[in-house]
């Protein structure tokens, strides 16, 4: 079975600090892909970066890039240069099998960023 | 503004009332998604359409569920005889064809049962 572990249940950090927030996963499918969702008090999921299985490289997206270890099963997001509007949930997620199969997410962490 | 809507945003109603809630995806997008959310946790997955036809259920979704695409455009998702447990954020998301991995979600129903 699929699996997503987010072990913080929140950070903290000053305005123009990077942060890191932790996920870690289990799955026994071969291909897979990995998400990162931003949800504010609003209550929309946000898309913020994707990563392959079989990426070589790490993605980035702006002042988001994934930390991606295949043999420790861990995709972190780093957020550099944190900014006010930045605080919100945040949920991995991960997407096993073929494309359009249901996103299994974590618990997510929330992030309060402060001036 | 041509995001994935869902009507109404908020619900409330008295267990054992049905309910009904309203997605309308990406237009052409001809996957379609819903997801339950309680307090502090991560979505989880209850039905996927590709176009008209259901192909995916979870285990959630118990009988009293019932989530409809008729013209493989709009979505309904359906509650019979709510129960307090059935409060939560129901949210829909769609994706285009096969080639895509992003999922575009809504604002989201918010569901409350008294």
């Amino acid at each position: 079975a699929q699996k997503i572990t987010q072990t913080q249940p929140g950070m903290f950090v000053q305005e123009k600090e990077a942060v890191t927030l932790d996920c870690t996963y289990d799955t026994s499918d071969p291909s897979y892909g990995l998400f990162w969702y931003k949800q504010p008090s609003s209550g929309e999921m946000i898309f913020l970066i994707y990563q392959g299985s079989y990426d070589q490289q790490n993605a980035t997206e702006g002042r988001y890039s994934l930390n991606f270890q295949k043999a420790r099963k861990s995709a972190n997001l780093v957020i550099s240069a944190s900014q006010l509007g930045d605080s919100a949930m945040y949920f991995c997620a991960m997407r096993g099998r073929q494309a359009g199969t249901a996103l299994i997410f974590g618990k997510g962490t929330t992030l309060s960023v402060s001036s | 503004d041509t995001g994935v809507s869902q009507n109404p945003r908020h619900k409330i109603t008295k267990r054992g009332q049905n309910v009904t809630f309203r997605c309308d995806p990406i237009s052409e997008h001809n996957r379609l998604y819903w997801y339950r959310q309680t307090l502090g946790q991560g979505p989880e997955f209850l039905t996927y359409f590709q176009n008209e036809a259901q192909l995916e259920k979870s285990r959630l979704l118990s009988d009293r569920f019932s989530a409809e695409r008729p013209k493989g455009s709009f979505s309904t998702l359906e509650i019979q005889r709510t129960e307090q447990g059935d409060s939560a954020m129901y949210l829909c998301a769609s994706s285009p064809g096969s080639d895509s991995y992003e999922q575009y979600f809504g604002p989201g129903t918010r569901l409350t049962v008294t």
